[in-house]
């Protein structure tokens, strides 16, 4: 059974800085790893999405990087804002099955102006 | 972007009764959709698999009988929470991979579900 851990639970940064997030899977054989942004009481929003046989994404200030053999994905966030401020969910698919994740706890991000 | 709907974005009922939530993936087809339900200050948890003409799959713990779905068309699936009870009250979302797109799943608003 695929568990999925993210470390911090939670971070609070001052606006400019530069963090990672970390995400831990426990079975490698992956379909793909996916990063989310929750808002409060809101849906999902899609960040970016690494395939098995990818090593990282970049969209913007985000940086998502994957090794399979490790068992580990990271999220950069470049030059933290406010508005950055939000939970952020990794999720893996495991096997053939697209779409069936399972989800980190999260992390919490605070960015302080 | 593929968009995901879902209706209602938040509904109170009371105990007993039966409540409807649709899941519409607005610009493409989804043979394949998953629910999600997430309490307060944690993660979503897979409740089950709808496939398009076929019966949903539900995952271990997730009783079929009290959360029915159905995934009447390529862009439409229901969950129906019968006989709901203030513990089912919770966060309900729904996803629909975009096969184009390396099975990148598209979430939909979720719905907030409160059973008094």
């Amino acid at each position: 059974k695929q568990e999925v851990t993210q470390i911090p639970a939670a971070l609070s940064v001052p606006e400019g800085e530069n963090l990672v997030l970390n995400c831990s899977f426990t079975d490698s054989a992956i379909y793909n790893l996916q990063w989310f942004r929750q808002d409060p009481g809101k849906g999902l929003t899609s960040l970016l999405l690494i395939q098995s046989s990818q090593r990282e994404q970049t969209s913007g200030r985000l940086n998502a990087s994957l090794d399979k053999s490790s068992g580990r994905s990271t999220l950069y966030i470049a030059a933290s804002q406010p508005g950055d401020s939000a939970t952020y969910l990794c999720a893996v698919s495991t096997g053939t099955n697209a779409g069936k994740s399972t989800f980190g706890d999260g992390t919490t991000l605070t960015v302080k102006p | 972007g593929a968009v995901v709907s879902q209706h209602p974005s938040w509904v109170i009922c009371k105990s007993g009764t039966s409540v409807k939530i649709e899941c519409r993936s607005l610009d493409f087809q989804a043979t394949t959709m998953f629910w999600y339900r997430q309490f307060p200050k944690q993660s979503l948890m897979l409740m089950a698999t709808s496939n398009e003409g076929s019966k949903a799959t539900y995952e271990q713990g997730v009783e079929k009988d009290k959360f029915l779905i159905n995934h009447a068309s390529l862009t439409l699936s229901t969950l129906t929470v019968t006989s709901a009870h203030p513990e089912d009250s919770s966060f309900y979302i729904c996803s629909a991979p975009l096969r184009g797109r390396g099975g990148e799943q598209y979430f939909g608003p979720g719905t907030r579900l409160t059973v008094t």
